[in-house]
Order: structure tokens, then C-alpha cells, then sequence
């Protein structure tokens, strides 16, 4: 099955610093690669997703990178801002088969932005 | 419009009882995900229902774990014999449709604990 390695496990940087956050994958039939943010005691919700047929997604200030080749997936954040802080899942899934969207998620990053 | 909710938002029990987790999914969605948050790692995908489908239960820790969904809505999870492993954040989502990897939203889960 799909796995997902996810790094750095934490991440601190200065307000308005960038921030990058990247995750491999090994399946190289995945082609669905959305990012979630967990801020403390709330939901998953999904800030940006990436399909396998671009290589670059943008919405303002946050940015997602694939790779397929190398099998690899990048969330990069810029102009950070302290509400930026919380923890950030990637994940991959494969949209045929019996299982369409099932999600294998990275263990996380825990983003902090100190002011 | 409703998201998704899930009763209860806190359980706690006694090792070796038995435990229903309930999910409502959005209105009009076909699928519908259970996963599981252990304290500070990722999310780790249990089952999923996809309109009339059989079930993908390949997510499923042991037998212990069992899932509905009744009449393409409602979901219960039931953990039977519940063991110390088995507190996490209880987490279900569902989405619109299969075919496509739309976007999964999130309940904001059930926090078990197994004393």
C-alpha cells in the first residue's frame, strides 16, 4: 500500500519568513495530493490540493509542488503570519480501483510562527 | 450549509466495553471516511463507504472494529471489547462524489478514552 513520510516533524520560523514542508510518497499510481491544516482541538481542513496532471499550484500566499518523478510533494508557505501556526498533514490517494480518495497521510508537521 | 457532525464528542470507558461512534456526513455526499488520530500522529484511514458499495475495510485494526452506514447517510463505528490502544480522536468525513478525489471535509471527531 501507499506510504507517506513527512518532514521536519516541527518547523519554527520568524513572522514573514517562508516556510517549505515536504513529503514523499511510494506509490507511484497515487494522482491526488491535498494539504491539511490541524490548528489545536479543530478539524483537518484542507488549505490546497494538487492533481498529478500539474506540477505547481498557488492560492496567495501558499503554494503546493509535485514532483512525480521523484515521487515528492511540497507545500511552501510565504509571508508567514503567527495564524499560520498549527500542525500541516500532506496526503496522496489514488483515484481508481475499488477505493476511490482514500487518504494515506504523512505524520505531520508542527508549524510555529513566533512574532 | 451543515457540516459534519459526530456524536459523541468525548467517551470515555471502561476497557472491555463496547462503543458506538456516530458520524452525519453533509447532505448529498455518496462517501463517506472514517479515520483515527492517535495523540500527536497523522491520521490513519479505517474504512470507507461509497453508496451502495461494499465497504473498503481494509483500514480496520481487528475484528474488534466494525462499521455501518444506513439508508447512503448516517455511520457508526462500534468498537467492541475496547483496549487502552484504542484511545485516539475518532475522526469521519465525507465527500461529494466517486469518480474524483473532491475534497474530504471533516468532522470534528470523537475523543475516545479507554480506561
Amino acid at each position: 500500500g501507499e506510504n507517506v513520510e513527512q518532514h521536519p516533524s516541527t518547523l519554527s520560523v520568524q513572522e514573514g519568513d517562508s516556510a517549505v514542508i515536504k513529503c514523499t510518497y511510494s506509490d507511484s499510481a497515487s494522482n491526488y495530493f491535498p494539504w491539511y491544516k490541524q490548528e489545536l482541538g479543530k478539524r483537518p481542513q484542507l488549505i490546497i490540493d494538487i492533481r498529478s496532471n500539474v506540477g505547481e499550484k498557488k492560492d496567495q500566499r501558499i503554494a503546493v509542488t509535485l514532483n512525480k518523478t521523484a515521487k515528492h510533494f511540497s507545500l511552501h508557505i510565504t509571508e508567514t503570519q503567527p495564524e499560520d501556526s498549527a500542525v500541516y498533514f500532506c496526503a496522496a490517494s489514488f483515484a481508481g480501483g475499488t477505493s476511490y480518495g482514500k487518504l494515506t497521510f504523512g505524520q505531520g508537521t508542527i508549524l510555529t510562527v513566533h512574532p | 450549509g451543515a457540516g459534519v457532525s459526530q456524536s459523541p464528542s468525548n467517551k470515555v470507558t471502561e476497557k472491555g466495553k463496547d462503543v458506538e461512534l456516530r458520524c452525519d456526513p453533509i447532505s448529498g455526499h455518496t462517501a463517506l471516511y472514517w479515520y483515527r488520530q492517535s495523540l500527536g500522529q497523522g491520521l490513519e484511514f479505517l474504512i470507507y463507504f461509497q453508496g451502495n458499495s461494499a465497504p473498503d475495510k481494509s483500514g480496520l485494526p481487528s475484528d474488534r472494529f466494525s462499521a455501518e452506514r444506513t439508508g447512503g447517510s448516517v455511520s457508526t463505528l462500534t468498537i467492541q471489547r475496547t483496549q487502552q490502544e484504542d484511545s485516539a480522536v475518532y475522526l469521519c468525513a465525507s465527500s461529494l462524489e466517486r469518480g474524483a478525489p473532491y475534497e474530504q471535509y471533516f468532522g470534528p471527531g470523537t475523543r475516545l478514552t479507554v480506561t
